[in-house]
């Protein structure tokens, strides 16, 4: 299955660099996600968009910047990030409209590690 | 908003045995509870969810129980098999657009 394709798979940055996480999905959705995924830890949503529009905001540190600049494509702009924030990064996209009960179309990942 | 725990952590059975895990969660106007799995190395994939206005849902060897005056679902696997074995991931709603996963149960089906 890869209806979602994120890229790069890993990543490694020191915590002066900025890099970008991309995300593309060809399932026709209207909603994509950005999900972290620590070691031991429960997912966390950092971010919802629908339809472009970000409607969910995690109270995530602004060091992540995301951009969804259609409804097929989705970024996780990083700058400045802290050797805790390594993690997976996961994408993800449902049909509707970003809501709960939507099915979750996960990406394979971007695996970060800061330095 | 909603705070999910999932036990156990892990948990190993013997292939052809039962494997069962249980969530609980804190808000009672909760209506939706997705169940996610994640194999070594590949993304998490939605394999059952269950509505509020039912207490059961059944796909081949996986259900979904729910009992929503304890506030608490259950996965259970039946006949299990090698490809069972995998993280398994609950969830519940916190806001209408945010999921709580619970902390994940790593299942190892011994052959």
């Amino acid at each position: 299955e890869t209806g979602v394709t994120q890229t790069p798979r890993h990543l490694v940055m020191g915590m002066t660099n900025k890099k970008s996480l991309k995300c593309e999905q060809h399932l026709g959705h209207n909603a994509m996600y950005w999900y972290k995924q620590s070691a031991k830890k429960p997912l966390e949503l950092m971010f919802v968009y629908s339809l472009e529009e970000r409607v969910e905001n995690n109270s995530v540190p602004s060091r992540f910047s995301p951009e969804c600049p259609n409804s097929s494509h989705l970024f996780l702009h990083l700058h400045t990030l802290q050797p805790e924030d390594s993690a997976l990064y996961l994408c993800a996209s449902s049909q509707g409209s970003g809501r709960i009960n939507e099915k979750l179309f996960f990406g394979s990942g971007t695996q970060l590690s800061v330095l | 908003g909603e705070n999910v725990e999932q036990h156990p952590s892990t948990l190993s059975v013997q292939e052809g045995d039962s494997a069962v895990i249980k969530c609980t969660y804190s808000d009672s106007a909760s209506n939706y509870f997705p169940w996610y799995k994640q194999e070594l190395g590949k993304r998490p994939q939605l394999i059952i969810d269950i509505r509020s206005n039912v207490g059961e849902k059944k796909d081949q060897r996986i259900a979904v129980t729910l009992n929503k005056t304890a506030k608490h679902f259950s996965l259970h696997i039946t006949e299990t098999q090698p490809e069972d074995s995998a993280v398994y991931f609950c969830a519940a709603p916190h806001n209408d657009y945010k999921l709580s996963f619970g902390a994940g149960t790593t299942v190892t089906v011994r052959a």
